[in-house]
């Protein structure tokens, strides 16, 4: 039992390239969240999916796009990549709406 | 979601019992009050959740006041593990619209265990 598995784990990018952060859990959970992180902050939510098929925006869902094919995997597309796109990506799961969620070691993004 | 008020930083000895303070006054009747962790930029983790009810579970006790306006997480035997950021965050448990997954993340309390 993995829980939720995120890569890659680091990642470079240069402005204006796109890039797929994957997520994947192995938990049955119906719902699945990304949420970014940035240096000394808290946790922003940018999309999230309540089930396949499902996904809606969260705070900040500017500059990304989800899909949500199957339950057990969550993709976050990331479209022309700015420095403002810096950041920790934390991909999380739960079963059902509860605030009991299951969280990814992360994806650290760098956008120069 | 209610707003939280946590201390931004608090100092434990190892081996001692480690008490975490969160202000919650415009809590809401049926939002539950959630415990995370967060140790050195990992994932957080689930830490423990309760509505009014005082909870244990085998990471720590919650006690929730009898106005449910604030609370404390208590670690009984703190170790260097345990150092982290700890988040307080209030919400509705089984949430529907838009508050799916809707934690609201502040800034929490670094907690920092000595040895």
């Amino acid at each position: 039992n993995a829980g939720v598995t995120q890569t890659p784990k680091f990642r470079i990018l240069k402005i204006g390239q796109s890039m797929t952060l994957q997520c994947a859990q192995d938990m049955n959970h119906n719902y699945m969240y990304w949420y970014r992180q940035d240096p000394g902050m808290g946790l922003k939510l940018i999309y999230y999916s309540v089930g396949a098929g499902i996904t809606d925006k969260g705070e900040v869902p500017n500059g990304y796009n989800v899909s949500r094919s199957t339950t057990e995997d969550f993709p976050l597309r990331l479209e022309l990549a700015a420095p403002s796109q810096t950041s920790v990506y934390f991909c999380a799961s739960s079963y059902g709406g509860t605030g009991e969620l299951f969280f990814g070691e992360g994806s650290r993004l760098t956008v120069l | 979601d209610a707003k939280t008020t946590q201390p931004p930083s608090m100092d434990c000895a190892e081996g001692r019992a480690a008490n975490l303070p969160c202000n919650h006054s415009t809590i809401s009747g049926n939002e539950y009050v959630y415990w995370y962790r967060q140790i050195h930029s990992q994932g957080p983790q689930y830490i423990i959740h309760g509505l009014k009810n005082n909870e244990t579970n085998e990471m720590a006790s919650l006690i929730i006041t009898e106005d449910r306006k604030s609370s404390t997480l208590i670690l009984p035997h703190a170790t260097l593990r345990d150092t982290a950021v700890y988040y307080c965050i209030v919400r509705v448990h089984n949430a529907g619209g838009t508050s799916y997954g809707k934690l609201t993340f502040g800034q929490g309390t670094i907690l920092t265990v000595h040895p």
